[in-house]
């Protein structure tokens, strides 16, 4: 089983709407977590850290369940700009390494 | 203003031709990470240092060697490339992690065409 799993879309979405998708983690040890975007052959930009009450930034939501090992991000009035891939990035802190998934791409159609 | 800067952007070697990636950090950080990444696939970590401590990942091929000369500085050597080993490579840093969440910042990456 991978370390950290995501759902490889694509998820097409016209401008305006809400989509949501969620990553899931082996690793019960696991201790930190991120959402980092990536566009076409370009590095990883750290989107936003996930902290376990839940947070916010602007039009994105990130959501970590330890219960059932998952996080989430959900992007509210989607712009064209939003499209790109969407890691999500776990850490064990007793060994600094960080897992990825391997992306879920999100198309914003005009 | 980059605070991880890889060097060159893009590199072609040939088949068997021993290449040397570079990763420079402003950033003082104790970890270094370096990650192969091919087309729609999620970063693979290759190895990382925390400080001068050197952590290989057991699927690694041993064609693949770092360097971390100090806090700076790290290379990534691939003594023989092969086809398959073209790929964007990665490097990436973070601040030692014990305390709190701790993002990694990423370099630019390194695109390897091995010809």
């Amino acid at each position: 089983r991978k370390e950290v799993e995501q759902d490889p879309g694509p998820f097409n979405v016209p401008e305006g709407a809400t989509v949501a998708f969620n990553c899931t983690y082996s690793n019960s040890a696991s201790q930190s977590f991120f959402w980092y975007r990536q566009d076409c052959r370009k590095e990883p930009k750290l989107l936003m850290s996930v902290y376990s009450s839940g947070n916010e930034d602007g039009r994105f939501t990130a959501q970590l369940n330890r219960a059932s090992q998952y996080i989430s991000l959900l992007i509210r009035d989607s712009k064209l700009s939003d499209s790109a891939t969407y890691l999500c990035v776990v850490n064990m802190r007793s060994d600094y390494k960080l897992s990825f998934g391997a992306g879920t791409t999100v198309t914003v159609r005009a | 203003d980059a605070m991880v800067i890889q060097n060159p952007r893009y590199q072609v070697t040939q088949f068997g031709k021993p290449v040397t990636l570079s990763c420079s950090q402003t950033l003082n950080h104790n970890v270094m990470y370096w990650y192969q990444q091919k087309s729609s696939q999620a970063p693979k970590l290759l190895f990382h240092y925390y400080d001068k401590d050197f952590n290989n990942e057991a699927d690694t091929p041993d064609n693949f060697q770092s360097r971390r000369p100090n806090t700076s500085f790290c290379f990534l050597d691939i003594r023989s490339p092969g086809l398959g080993d073209a790929a964007m490579y990665l490097c990436a840093t973070s601040r030692d992690p014990a305390g709190m969440n701790t993002e990694a910042f990423f370099g630019q990456g390194t695109r390897l065409t091995v010809v």
